[in-house]
């Protein structure tokens, strides 16, 4: 079975901290995907990353940052957390085109304060 | 950017009962997928649907595709309390780089 994990599943934090989210998974995916999850709004696209050190913008990337040193890493940084960055992050990835079915892990909840 | 809007926002049923959601998206696409989300985790695929084809089944589930509408229904059948959960559909962005998410059904069923 694929597995992808995320390194937490709550966080809490103080406005101002670097923040990092690590997502990895096992099934040596190309595609990788981080996106939140917002009451309303529904899951909207941060990064994504085809390859290693490969990234880009989704549709909302102001405030945050992506890393992919290993193909089966892929990482988020909130370079200075704030409050409207709380939120459920969640991390995804495909293999071969990037339209292809995803594989969610089961998500990080972030609390800034 | 192009999405997916399903509808109804939210539905109550009674077990035995069938569901249907809809979807409508607004540009060309290469495939359609429904995935569903227990309270507070990760999305799970549930069944995928390519342009080309009009109807796909997987177990209780029934996926319908009108790409002249540029919509999709998902049709659970026999409902279970354990159907409970939330319902996105996702197309591809016209650059086939990503999937965009719809902002979800929510299902609710009662025994």
């Amino acid at each position: 079975d694929v597995k992808v994990t995320q390194s937490s599943r709550y966080l809490v934090k103080r406005t101002g901290e670097k923040v990092f989210l690590e997502c990895v998974q096992d099934m040596d995916h190309e595609n990788m995907f981080w996106y939140r999850q917002d009451p309303g709004l529904g899951l909207r696209l941060i990064y994504f990353s085809y390859d290693v050190k490969m990234k880009e913008k989704g549709d909302i990337p102001e405030g945050y940052s992506v890393s992919r040193e290993k193909k089966e890493r892929f990482s988020l940084i909130l370079e200075s957390a704030s409050t409207n960055q709380t939120s459920m992050y969640l991390c995804a990835s495909s293999p071969g085109l990037a339209y292809n079915e995803q594989f969610f892990g089961p998500g990080t909840r972030l609390t800034v304060l | 950017s192009q999405q997916g809007e399903e509808d109804p926002q939210a539905l109550s049923i009674q077990e035995g009962e069938n569901a249907t959601m809809n979807c409508s998206y607004k540009t060309s696409i290469n495939n359609l997928q429904w995935y569903r989300q227990n309270s507070g985790r990760g999305l799970v695929h549930l069944i995928l649907i390519r342009s080309n084809e009009r109807e796909k089944h997987s177990g209780r589930l029934r996926v319908t595709l009108d790409t002249s509408k540029k919509s999709s229904s998902l049709l659970i059948t026999a409902s279970r309390a354990a159907d409970t959960a939330s319902y996105f559909c996702a197309t591809d962005n016209q650059a086939g780089t990503a999937l965009i998410f719809g902002k979800g059904t929510t299902l609710s069923v009662s025994s």
